[in-house]
């Protein structure tokens, strides 16, 4: 069984659409994070959501908003895409919520014509 | 500015050769971890250390921490196609972790 499963794979989207990327763990872990790499291969923080508290990196605009129904998921919808949106969108959890032992998802390749 | 710097970012060497791959910061870590990624993949825990001068092995991959824990090593004897991929490390500073650009490995059968 997969650990973090994130779905879709690939997304190809046209400017201005809105899109959501969901996550799930089976892990049983209690803190979920979305990253996003760009195509310099570097991985930043978007958000890190340990049980109800959802922390939020405010250099990510307000077009993207986790949601997480319950503790195994967090989902990411994007809205108003645009081109700088392009890039790999991965989903990770960890057991202690201090950013330790991050277990990734394979990602979600965004691509925004 | 980036707080983690690593060296090479690209590195090709043939395989059975040995390398060595640099993490390096001013800022002290708390603790240090290694990932590597594939192609198409997330990327995967190798080790995470934590002790000023720890060393830690896996296999033929030589984990090294720095003793002032600013700093890290990746060492990897008789490398193998199979250790083609993107190192990744990740340092924890002020209880964020902290992201360096990676460095891409290709080793030629």
């Amino acid at each position: 069984d997969t650990a973090v499963s994130q779905t879709p794979k690939y997304l190809v989207t046209q400017m201005g659409n809105d899109k959501s990327i969901k996550c799930e763990q089976n892990l049983g872990h209690d803190t979920m994070y979305w990253y996003k790499q760009d195509s310099k291969k570097f991985l930043k923080i978007m958000f890190s959501y340990n049980n109800k508290e959802l922390i939020i990196n405010e250099t990510v605009p307000n077009r993207f908003s986790p949601k997480s129904p319950d503790k195994a998921h967090l989902n990411l919808h994007i809205n108003s895409l645009e081109l700088g949106d392009s890039a790999v969108y991965f989903c990770a959890s960890s057991p202690t919520g201090t950013n330790e032992k991050l277990f990734f998802g394979s990602g979600t390749q965004l691509s925004v014509l | 500015t980036q707080l983690l710097e690593q060296s090479p970012q690209f590195l090709s060497i043939q395989e059975g050769e040995n390398l060595t791959v640099y993490c390096n910061s001013s800022s002290v870590f708390s603790s240090l971890q290694w990932y590597r990624q594939e192609p198409g993949e997330g990327p995967v825990l190798l080790v995470t250390v934590v002790t000023g001068g720890e060393v830690k092995k896996l296999k033929r991959l030589t984990f090294q921490f720095g003793d002032a824990r600013k700093d890290s090593s990746l060492h990897i004897t008789a490398a193998q196609p199979g250790d083609t991929g993107l190192y990744l490390c990740a340092a924890r500073i002020n209880y964020q972790l902290i992201w360096g650009a990676g460095t891409k490995l290709i080793i030629k059968p």
